[in-house]
């Protein structure tokens, strides 16, 4: 079964700063999905960025970036420029590349707080 | 069309009494999902349909819970004698098919009381 670790409960930035959320996964497939999401308070949970295992590009989305290190299991997302509406919670989140198995593994998630 | 719709979005209700949730997904959306947060924790994976078909549940689903999907449209989440243990954000989340994008409702959240 796959695991998707986040050891990050809580990280704090200043607005305009740089910040870099963490992520390891576990998995024996070599073709799998990688996600962010992003659940603002009392509201629903949006994609934020995501990336093919079989892509070496990183990808990018605007302030969003991540780096992927697949030999490492790793998958961290970089946001720039931080604003005050980037605070929420932030999952990792996992899929198999298998199209019989279309279900996400989600991280616990981690409480990003943006101050002024 | 304004995303996945889920209600109602709050739930209190007394132990061992039954309740059903109901989740509208975006109209062409042939697969629907439905998955469970507590608190601190990621979501974690329920059932999922492709159309009316529930094709995979988790080991999380007791006996207790049972979904459906009536003519591939809306669906249903009952869960039977709740128990305090239930009380969660329950979310549904629908994509056009396997390998898309998923989005979610706002969630349903029930207390046990």
């Amino acid at each position: 079964a796959q695991t998707v670790t986040q050891s990050q409960p809580e990280m704090s930035v200043q607005e305009a700063e740089t910040v870099t959320l963490s992520c390891t996964y576990d998995t024996s497939e070599s073709d799998y999905y990688l996600f962010w999401y992003k659940q603002p308070p009392s509201r629903q949970m949006i994609l934020v960025i995501r990336q093919e295992a079989y892509k070496q590009q990183n990808a990018t989305e605007n302030r969003f970036s991540v780096n992927f290190q697949k030999a490492a299991k790793s998958f961290s997302l970089k946001i720039s420029d931080s604003q005050l509406g980037d605070a929420a919670m932030y999952f990792c989140a996992y899929r198999s590349g298998n199209s019989g198995y279309s279900t996400l593994t989600f991280g616990k998630g981690t409480m990003l707080l943006v101050s002024p | 069309d304004t995303g996945v719709s889920q209600n109602p979005r709050h739930k209190i209700t007394k132990r061992g009494q039954n309740v059903t949730f109901r989740c509208d997904p975006i109209s062409e959306h042939n697969r629907l999902y439905w998955y469970r947060q507590t608190l601190g924790q990621g979501p974690e994976f329920l059932t999922y349909f492709q159309n009316e078909a529930q094709l995979e549940k988790s080991r999380l689903l007791s006996d207790r819970f049972s979904a459906e999907r009536p003519k591939g449209s809306f669906s249903t989440l009952e869960i039977q004698r709740t128990e305090q243990g239930d009380s969660a954000m329950y979310l549904c989340a629908s994509s056009r098919t396997v390998g898309t994008e998923a989005f979610f409702g706002q969630g349903t959240r029930l207390t046990v009381v």
